[in-house]
């Protein structure tokens, strides 16, 4: 019963390419949850999607980010044209249901570094 | 309070001691509040997920308390091992969790 799984692990882009991040939620888990921890900072909520909707991106920047969790495969987060301050660890987190008991299951993170 | 705040930062405790810390959070529009443990290099662990003032939950030598009417939780360990050491994160939220900073546990053995 594989967890959430996030790949890759570590991702190196220059400035102006696009980094593409992917999350596969644990099994059973319909909800799919992107944060972001910036260098020295705490965990920020990014977006929040259900298979093949967007039900809050009220975290996402709204330039250049963007995030799908489509009918088959993967949930993605994008990043177009990436600059040095998008360097950071991406964190996916997937859950059941919106059930008040249940906690997140947090996948193990994308390290996001831009030169 | 309008953020999620965690205190302390950082904290070193002997082996076999017990110790607790805080988290605070706006008590209006309270949702629910999550207990995390992140080890370095892992993914953060769901300890727990409370709901109702005055709710108290156990998992082994760790347990956890509930105020929503003043805003704050307490997460107390009970005889630490070296294996408590980790990053104890608590949030508040509905499917948004808003994070705390983080307590740093250090348990010297």
């Amino acid at each position: 019963n594989a967890g959430v799984m996030q790949n890759p692990r570590h991702l190196v882009r220059r400035r102006g390419q696009e980094a593409r991040l992917r999350c596969s939620p644990m099994k059973g888990h319909s909800h799919v949850y992107w944060y972001r921890q910036l260098p020295e900072e705490g965990l920020k909520f990014m977006v929040y999607l259900q298979k093949e909707n967007i039900i809050d991106e009220s975290g996402m920047p709204k330039e250049r980010f963007s995030a799908e969790f489509p009918k088959e495969g993967p949930s993605i987060l994008r990043i177009q044209q990436v600059v040095r301050g998008d360097s950071a660890a991406y964190f996916c987190a997937s859950s059941r249901q919106l059930d008040r008991e249940d906690g997140y299951t947090f996948g193990s993170g994308t390290r996001l570094t831009v030169v | 309070i309008l953020n999620v705040e965690q205190s302390p930062q950082s904290l070193h405790v002997q082996e076999g001691d017990s110790t607790n810390f805080t988290c605070s959070f706006p008590s209006s529009n309270f949702y629910a509040l999550h207990w995390y443990r992140w080890e370095t290099a892992k993914s953060p662990e769901a300890l727990f997920v409370m709901t109702l003032n005055g709710d108290e939950k156990k998992k082994g030598r760790i347990s956890a308390t509930l105020n929503t009417k003043e805003g704050y939780s307490y997460l107390y360990i009970k005889g630490s091992q070296p294996e408590d050491s980790a990053t104890y994160l608590c949030a508040e939220g509905a499917q948004k969790l808003v994070f705390g900073q983080g307590t740093r546990l250090t348990i010297n053995p």
